[in-house]
């Protein structure tokens, strides 16, 4: 358990539907983060949200929107996805800016779109 | 891109030490060495990190050489459970810098 939690561990959904993931942290951190990890390749960071704000976006496709309404939780909208898409996505936090900064991971999603 | 560079696999015997090299040879003065491991179907866990002087903690010992171009994380006792790919990446720690994860070394450990 590293207090990083992801809802759902597994999602299957068409390339017209719209679905979210969730991710809540009981860590007290300020910086939480998407990374998407698709089969054989390195992990890939998404989206970085300090403090509530997004300070990265990294060249990520419009039909994925994330959303950090506190700094405890942070969706990932999903809408219209291809099946390339289909990958582990993981949300991590971190309590950004100190000396002994660490991310702690969830367990991910592992989405699936046919 | 990662800033790292680190052998594809590595076997090692369980209850041995395993060593797992990472090359960082363009890392900056205010660079630290992380080391994360990831365990098939879950997310990564953070290992250990230095900036120069070697580290140990209850999971791991970190030994950075003295030009700070390369690093070798120790698995003093390895088991089974050690199985996973384990990433070295290099960062500066500023709320601006990102955390890049390369293709890391998946360690086997052999009963």
């Amino acid at each position: 358990e590293t207090g990083v939690t992801q809802t759902p561990r597994h999602l299957v959904m068409g390339m017209t539907n719209k679905k979210s993931l969730k991710c809540e942290q009981h860590l007290g951190h300020n910086a939480m983060y998407w990374y998407k990890q698709s089969a054989k390749k390195p992990l890939e960071l998404m989206f970085v949200y300090n403090f509530k704000e997004q300070t990265e976006n990294n060249s990520v496709p419009s039909r994925f929107s994330p959303e950090c309404p506190n700094s405890s939780h942070l969706f990932l909208h999903l809408h219209t996805l291809q099946p390339e898409d289909s990958a582990l996505y993981l949300c991590a936090s971190s309590r950004a800016g100190g000396l002994e900064e660490k991310l702690f991971f969830g367990s991910g999603t592992q989405l699936s779109v046919l | 891109d990662a800033k790292t560079t680190q052998p594809p696999s590595m076997d090692c015997a369980e209850g041995r030490a395993a060593n797992l090299p990472c090359n960082h040879s363009t890392i900056s003065g205010n660079e630290y060495v992380y080391w994360y491991r990831q365990i098939h179907s879950q997310g990564p866990q953070y290992i250990i990190h230095g900036l120069k002087n070697n580290e140990t903690n209850e999971m791991a010992s970190l030994i950075i050489t003295e030009d700070r171009k390369s690093s070798t994380l120790i698995l003093p006792h390895a088991t089974l459970r050690d199985t996973a790919v384990y990433y070295c990446i290099v960062r500066v720690l500023n709320r601006d810098d990102k955390i890049i994860f390369g293709k890391g070394t998946r360690l086997h450990i052999l009963p």
